[in-house]
């Protein structure tokens, strides 16, 4: 198994253009997520999917989108690139327990920089 | 008020030392507890869940006491290996995990 897969691993951006951030599980998890991670901020939550079909916002969901049109691909749109969304960008996916997530893969990730 | 607060550390400590790292959470419906470890510009993976009775895997011993919201984790004998970032990780029962921001932990030879 890969597991969980992202591309590109670095990406430079220029403040207004668009790109999509590519994730895929091979491991059948119900659940996928985009988390960001900043210094001192800690990981947040963007954006989720329980299911193909099925998206929902996070915590800081402004200015990307997501689809999920099968079990295993999450992609992440950013649809105008701002300098505050210059981040590390994580992937993860889980089965769904009865009480809740359980263990959460992560990809590599993908450092982005926008200028 | 975040929903995981951990101490940032950094933590510098030698080899062979036991060391401790505490977390909170604000949100009391929350259902499940896990510990990550992230080395540095790597993503993060499992290295421990919390269940309410304590639970020990090999040096690690994780600990969950839900009437003051707070969860511990305690590394005995540390190893060089050991030096990254822990991570306090909180579901609330639904599809959301809230992450603290990560103690550093480095051990020293």
């Amino acid at each position: 198994n890969a597991g969980v897969t992202q591309t590109p691993k670095f990406q430079v951006l220029k403040t207004g253009q668009s790109m999509t951030l590519q994730c895929a599980q091979d491991m059948n998890h119900e659940y996928m997520s985009w988390y960001r991670q900043d210094p001192g901020m800690g990981l947040r939550l963007i954006h989720y999917s329980v299911g193909a079909g099925i998206t929902d916002q996070g915590e800081v969901p402004n200015g990307y989108n997501v689809s999920r049109s099968t079990t295993e691909d999450f992609p992440l749109r950013l649809l105008s690139a701002a300098p505050s969304q210059t981040s590390v960008y994580f992937c993860a996916s889980s089965y769904l327990g009865l009480a809740g997530l359980k263990t959460q893969y992560f990809g590599p990730g993908t450092r982005l920089l926008v200028l | 008020r975040k929903e995981v607060e951990q101490d940032p550390g950094p933590f510098n400590v030698p080899e062979g030392a036991t060391v401790a790292f505490n977390c909170t959470y604000s949100n009391s419906a929350s259902q499940s507890f896990f510990w990550y470890r992230q080395d540095c510009r790597k993503e993060p993976k499992l290295l421990m869940s919390v269940y309410s009775s304590g639970n020990e895997d090999g040096r690690f011993t994780a600990q969950l006491n839900r009437a003051s919201q707070y969860i511990s984790l305690l590394i005995r004998d540390s190893k060089l290996s050991d030096s990254a970032t822990y991570l306090c990780v909180v579901n609330d029962g639904a599809n959301n995990l809230f992450f603290g921001t990560g103690t550093r932990l480095t051990v020293i030879p």
